[in-house]
């Protein structure tokens, strides 16, 4: 079946400017993670939702990121007035449900460069 | 806190030499172990998991003991193909759903 997908692959913007990334989670997967992937770094926990709510946002780093997963599939993670240090590869994943034990499929990314 | 450590790369080897990449972690709890692959231009693959202590998880000749004494989640491989070249991360999963990764460990095989 088809696996978690992530649109854009690439997204290139300007300091100050707002973004979307988007995320397709395998269908009927509950639990949808974000993460980001700076280079030469493993990736960074961001947010974890449960369904429609966010379980755990520990991860975000400031009030400028959030996301949202109205119906409980597609999420969207927004930044607002980006910066350059923002700039990374933001990753995606979904799990069949939220136990420590179950395996988080990922997507291949968004590579977010601010200029 | 949980932290993943991993030895650095990059893990220069020939075609059919035996692999290792260190992994300990630090962790509250009896935590899930993981190791992901990410082959060049690819996204993160699970490559293979423990769940508990003494656990070996494996796949495409790939080894790892849950080692609770040691805090260890070694990765090993009898025979490297040039097809294993790739970025390895180690992670654990304490329960609070998030994935803790380690910074991954380049392996680079030459023919």
């Amino acid at each position: 079946g088809a696996g978690v997908s992530q649109t854009p692959s690439n997204k290139v913007t300007e300091k100050g400017k707002y973004v979307e990334l988007r995320c397709d989670p395998i269908s009927g997967h509950t639990a949808l993670y974000w993460y980001r992937q700076s280079l030469g770094q493993g990736p960074e926990f961001l947010i974890y939702f449960q369904g429609t709510g966010a379980a755990d946002d520990s991860g975000l780093p400031n009030d400028r990121f959030f996301a949202v997963r109205p119906e409980g599939s597609v999420s969207t993670l927004k930044i607002q007035r980006t910066e350059r240090g923002d700039s990374a590869v933001y990753l995606c994943a979904s799990s069949l449900t939220q136990g420590d034990t179950d395996t988080q499929y990922f997507g291949p990314g968004t590579r977010l460069t601010v200029l | 806190g949980n932290s993943v450590t991993q030895m650095e790369g990059p893990v220069t080897l020939s075609e059919e030499a035996f692999l290792t990449i260190n992994c300990t972690y630090t962790a509250t709890g009896y935590p899930s172990l993981f190791w992901y692959v990410q082959y060049p231009g690819e996204g993160l693959q699970l490559l293979l998991k423990a769940t508990k202590a003494d656990d070996k998880g494996s796949n495409k000749g790939f080894e790892a003991t849950y080692r609770k004494e040691t805090t260890s989640f070694h990765l090993e491989k009898g025979s490297v193909q040039v097809s294993d070249s790739a970025v390895y991360f180690c992670a654990l999963n304490t329960g609070f759903q998030k994935l803790v990764f380690g910074t991954g460990t380049r392996l680079l095989v030459s023919p």
